[in-house]
């Protein structure tokens, strides 16, 4: 069972916005540990997508955008393309746990 | 450009040994912590371990401490995971990654392999 919770999957129609959630504790996302949010392809290398919560890296396209507030975090991606089908994982940090912890996941349907 | 690439999967029978390698290019390999991320079957992505650039500080996911061993050559650029006392809950995709080391990415995994196949018979 994973530490940050997400939903299983969600699904829009090209150019729509889906926005995916991440939901922590006081032990990670809530005692201010950045958020990181991954893109995965099965039988690919992992990409990193948004990290420190809000920042894309050079080559992300700006219709990825992520936030935090409290003990939770989200990742939206607006203007969805087909492309965009893949698995999402948001990522922190547990102080209890002393452990870098990721979300169960959320598989994407354009 | 940051290449990784993990090698040294394979078939092993419970309670077995497997050694993972990952060859590491694009960057000053000791600048960096590298960890190991496994993704069981049809399940989500998992921390195994990490290392510090010196390879003085390590850490292990609860479930592998005292099997699992983290390495890091800094003169050959590679990263090594001895596992031991293999179980089956221990197969899954194992991809090496690169930390992330300013402080707005802290924590995060920048590059990542493309992972080696590791499955434990039972």
């Amino acid at each position: 069972q994973s530490v940050l919770t997400q939903p299983a999957s969600v699904s829009g129609a090209p150019g729509q916005t889906v926005t995916i959630s991440c939901i922590g504790a006081d032990s990670n996302i809530g005692a201010g540990y950045d958020v990181h949010w991954y893109q995965h392809l099965p039988g690919t290398a992992p990409k990193l997508l948004i990290y420190g919560n809000i920042n894309r890296p050079s080559g992300v396209p700006d219709r990825f955008s992520g936030s935090k507030s409290g003990t939770s975090a989200s990742l939206a991606i607006s203007g969805l393309q087909a492309d965009d089908e893949a698995d999402y994982y948001c990522q922190s940090y547990d102080r209890t746990l002393t452990a870098y912890v990721f979300g169960s996941g959320t598989e994407v349907t354009v | 450009e940051v290449q990784l690439l993990d090698s040294g999967g394979g078939l092993v029978p419970r309670g077995g040994s497997l050694r993972l390698s990952c060859a590491a290019s694009g960057f000053t390999f000791s600048d960096f912590a590298m960890a190991w991320v496994r993704q069981a079957p049809g399940k989500g992505l998992e921390w195994v371990s990490v290392i510090s650039g010196s390879g003085k500080t390590t850490d292990y996911t609860e479930s592998v401490k005292g099997r699992f061993t983290i390495s890091r050559d800094n003169s050959k650029g590679t990263l090594s995971l001895q596992m031991s006392s293999l179980r089956p809950e221990d197969t899954a995709r194992y991809f090496c990654a690169k930390r992330c080391s300013s402080s707005k990415c802290y924590k995060a995994f920048d590059f990542w392999g493309q992972g080696t196949l590791v499955a434990v018979s039972s």
